[in-house]
């Protein structure tokens, strides 16, 4: 198997400018997990779904930040627009019943 | 509501020395425990987990914790340390009382001295 794969691994773009970030979870988990994490907050749960549905977006920051699981294998994040304060580094995570997660490699996102 | 307690920031500790990374957490049911370590510049990868049975686990990387339930503790220990073991370690437990996602704590970072 080979694991959750994120891509990009990093991601440098302007302020104001759209970005997506995605995700390829393991196959057959049934949940999949949005991160954030920076120096000065840590680690953030941002949103999950189970079974391709959102269960809880309440640490989605703003508005201008959306995700969507259109099937089982495929999962972004997208941020419009983005702004320096986005820069961070984001993971996604699947398990199977929510018992261990297993991470992706991260994205760097940094806007200028 | 479950919550999680790593009372270290940061652990130094001399190769080849012994390390305690502590862990405390907070549940009115019964609980799952896990530790994660993240090397620099990656993601988070599982050490090791509690479900239930022995309350002595044993990880990857010579790593075992012990689950505690009158202490409320889950400390993860090595008898001795390497220079690779640098990392940030997490704990982090889930249950009832967070319908079954992780709680994480705040992250130790242990940092090996030559």
């Amino acid at each position: 198997d080979a694991g959750v794969i994120q891509s990009p691994r990093h991601e440098v773009t302007e302020m104001g400018q759209e970005v997506t970030l995605r995700c390829k979870p393991i196959s057959g988990h049934d949940y999949l997990f949005w991160y954030r994490q920076t120096m000065m907050r840590g680690l953030e749960l941002l949103i999950y779904f189970n079974n391709n549905v959102p269960i809880d977006d309440s640490g989605m920051p703003e508005d201008r930040f959306s995700a969507k699981m259109p099937n089982a294998s495929f999962s972004t994040l997208k941020i419009q627009p983005s702004e320096p304060r986005d820069s961070a580094v984001y993971f996604c995570a699947s398990s199977l019943g929510g018992l261990g997660y297993t991470f992706g490699s991260g994205t760097r996102l940094t806007v200028v | 509501a479950q919550s999680v307690t790593q009372l270290d920031s940061q652990v130094p500790v001399f190769e080849e020395a012994p390390v305690e990374l502590r862990c405390n957490y907070s549940s009115s049911v019964s609980v799952y425990l896990f530790w994660y370590v993240q090397y620099p510049n990656q993601g988070l990868q599982l050490l090791l987990k509690y479900l239930s049975g022995s309350t002595l686990v044993k990880g990857i990387n010579g790593f075992e914790a012990e689950f505690n339930k009158s202490q409320t503790s889950f400390h993860l220990r090595k008898p001795s340390v390497h220079i690779s073991d640098t990392a940030e370690y997490f704990c982090a437990v889930s249950g009832e009382d967070s319908n079954y996602q992780l709680i994480w704590g705040a992250g130790t970072k242990l940092i090996i001295k030559p």
